[in-house]
């Protein structure tokens, strides 16, 4: 079974200054999908980026990036120039390919990000 | 475009009472999946219904139950309520098909008194 582990509960960092949250996950699979879902207080879980394992290339949105280092199975969120509006939960979530079986999603504990003006 | 909604937003219920939660798709999509959201926990995915038949279930007992309607909604039901049932329960749309994205609605906070 695939397992997704955020080691860090919280994290805080200045505004304007760059941040990263870690995630790191267990899997016997050679194809999958990785995301990193953002949950402000509202609750509504939001996808921040999305990476597909076959591609080499890191995923970027704007000021959020990953790091994903499939040997390591290590996947973390860079995210620059911070904003008062980053501050939310981070949940890190993996997910098999498309099948009978392996549409859910498998989330970590998350990371409480604050920041600080 | 409406995305996915849920209703209610927050429920209290009493220890062995019975509950029914909503969810409305967001357009276009045909698979609504479940999850629950303990305190200071990451989602646990319940199943997901497609084609109004549960296609995939996690662990979670029978009391745990669902249904989906033709236009897509669908319905968590949960029996003989339990405190630790009490959570934040999601639901996510998606399309079969649909490599990537799940879309979450705001949640349905269920408390059990």
């Amino acid at each position: 079974a695939q397992t997704v582990t955020q080691s860090q509960p919280e994290m805080s960092v200045q505004e304007a200054e760059t941040v990263t949250l870690s995630c790191t996950y267990d899997t016997s699979e050679s194809d999958y999908y990785l995301f990193w879902y953002k949950q402000p207080p509202s609750r509504q879980m939001i996808l921040v980026i999305r990476q597909e394992a076959y591609k080499q290339q890191n995923a970027t949105e704007n000021r959020f990036s990953v790091n994903f280092q499939k040997a390591a199975k290590s996947f973390s969120l860079k995210i620059s120039d911070s904003q008062l509006g980053d501050a939310a939960m981070y949940f890190c979530a993996y997910r098999s390919l498309p099948g009978e079986d392996t549409d859910k999603l498998i989330f970590g504990t998350g990371t409480r990000l604050q920041v600080f003006p | 475009d409406a995305g996915v909604t849920q209703s209610p937003t927050h429920l209290i219920k009493t220890r062995g009472q019975q509950v029914t939660l909503r969810c409305s798709p967001k357009s276009g999509h045909d698979t609504v999946s479940w999850y629950q959201q303990a305190l200071g926990q990451g989602p646990q995915f319940i199943f997901q219904y497609y084609e109004e038949e549960e296609r995939q279930r996690g662990n979670f007992p029978d009391r745990f139950s669902g249904h989906q309607f033709p236009n897509y909604s669908s319905e968590l039901n949960v029996n003989a309520l339990l405190l630790g049932d009490s959570a934040l329960y999601l639901c996510a749309s998606s399309a079969i098909g649909g490599y990537y994205e799940q879309y979450f609605g705001p949640g349905t906070r269920l408390t059990v008194t």
